[in-house]
């Protein structure tokens, strides 16, 4: 049984664009949500995470948004770079388990 | 610093030989992790340390033994690996176990053939 679902599997954004990454968990426990970056061959670096009493959080082009009755979350990426492409995965904690979506490749055309 | 160092960066073993996977923080973090993640998947939970102490052990084959000989280190010992358990292994750590942020290292890719 899949905990966290991610969506899309993978995206391609033009250069100043938006990206939009979905998940969605079923684990009412969950208190904490990280979203992560990946570089092919680096480990995952967190983004930005946020806890179930905030609807929303943003760090600089990064936002997420948060619907607790939902039980989804959302990563918005403003303005997208080429820099940015990246493997993305969303996370949902509690207790130090960490259970990760499936991923989300995303690639920003120039 | 809020660095997590992983030693080796690549390994290849045999399915006969002993080898170990280092993992070291200065952040002051209490609570440590070992991930395995295949390629193209997300990384996957293997154990997590807390106060130098196993906390969780998400069910994994007793080849894999993982090992907190202080607040600071963490190693993962291998020893009569399978072909399947070729992966990039990830350590992380955090403050603590509830709700605070995760510092991964670079992992270390290993190939058992």
């Amino acid at each position: 049984q899949q905990q966290v679902k991610q969506s899309p599997q993978s995206l391609i954004v033009q250069k100043g664009g938006i990206s939009i990454i979905n998940c969605a968990y079923e684990n009412t426990a969950f208190d904490y949500f990280p979203w992560y970056q990946q570089f092919p061959g680096k480990g995952p670096a967190l983004l930005i995470a946020i806890r179930p009493d905030v609807s929303e959080k943003k760090e600089g082009r990064f936002t997420i948004s948060f619907n607790k009755s939902a039980k989804q979350f959302s990563l918005h990426i403003m303005d997208s770079q080429p820099g940015d492409s990246a493997t993305y995965f969303c996370a949902a904690s509690y207790a130090g388990k960490s259970t990760f979506g499936d991923g989300t490749t995303l690639t920003v055309k120039p | 610093d809020t660095e997590v160092t992983q030693t080796p960066k690549h390994l290849v073993m045999g399915m006969t030989n002993k080898k170990s996977l280092k993992c070291e923080q200065h952040m002051g973090h209490r609570a440590m992790y070992w991930y395995k993640q295949k390629a193209k998947k997300p990384p996957e939970l293997m154990f997590v340390y807390s106060y130098e102490k196993l906390s969780i052990n998400e069910s994994v084959p007793s080849r894999f033994s993982p090992e907190c000989p202080n607040s600071s280190l963490l190693n993962l010992h291998l020893h009569a690996l399978q072909p399947e358990d070729s992966a990039l292994y990830l350590c992380a750590s955090s403050q603590g176990l509830m709700n605070t942020e995760a510092f991964f290292g670079q992992g270390t890719r290993l190939t058992v053939v």
